[in-house]
């Protein structure tokens, strides 16, 4: 199992970024997928999870209405679009799966991707 | 969607037994037998140790052991070893495809 985020960087409050997870190794469209963020020198927050054909998805009250997961199941690749970004929204982006053993948990995280929101 | 609540450091010496703390609500961790652990070492990405409150993934020393009561989960390293010596982080579902984690809690090994 590989899952290599992409696409962090600086940008500007009020701003909009991208980012994507590229899955290998697992067949990806029978999975969900998650994002979790960690701010520098702080703990792990959940952001938002998507089921496996996309048909379920939800955020953490922190980002619902500004951010929007997807999928491209042909691709195997996971998305994350980002508007309105805060200072607050400063962090490491992790793409994780969702386990084969109960699904209620993680199992494969990707390396990350840091965005900084600054001016 | 408050964050589960965890002690910020614990620390023991090597064979010792430490147990981490995990404090949450009947929404999340009291409402759901669906507590996970991870373990995150300095750069790295988060390992999952335990799920479903109390099972371990193939791969992970039988030391480690997890446990709910209510709305508070523990999870219990015994046998310490240098090893062991990151950041573990506690997180449960919380409904409604949402998922919630806990704060962090550093362990030293003396």
């Amino acid at each position: 199992v590989q899952l290599v985020e992409s696409g962090g960087g600086v940008v500007q409050p009020g701003g909009s970024l991208g980012l994507s997870c590229a899955a290998s190794g697992f067949t990806f469209s029978t999975y969900g997928m998650h994002w979790v963020r960690q701010a520098p020198g702080k703990g792990l927050e959940w952001v938002t999870f998507i089921r496996n054909d996309g048909s379920d998805k939800n955020y953490a009250d922190s980002v619902k209405g500004r951010f929007t997961i997807s999928r491209d199941n042909s691709k195997d690749t996971l998305y994350l679009q980002m508007n309105s970004l805060r200072a607050e929204d400063t962090a490491v982006y992790y793409c994780a799966k969702r386990s084969d053993y109960s699904q209620y948990e993680l199992d494969y995280w990707g390396q990350g991707t840091l965005v900084t929101v600054a001016s | 969607q408050s964050a589960l609540t965890q002690p910020r450091s614990v620390s023991g010496s090597p064979g010792q037994s430490v147990t981490i703390s995990c404090t949450g609500t009947s929404s999340d961790v009291g409402g759901y037998n669906y507590v996970s652990w991870y373990q995150q070492h300095p750069g790295k990405a988060p390992k999952l140790m335990i799920y479903d409150v109390n099972k371990r993934p193939s791969g992970v020393p039988d030391r480690f052991s997890g446990s709910k009561s209510g709305n508070t989960a523990s999870l219990t390293i015994s046998g310490l070893q240098a090893e062991d010596e990151a950041d573990y982080y506690c997180c449960s579902y919380a409904g409604s495809y949402t998922w919630v984690f806990g704060g962090g809690t550093k362990l030293t090994v003396l």
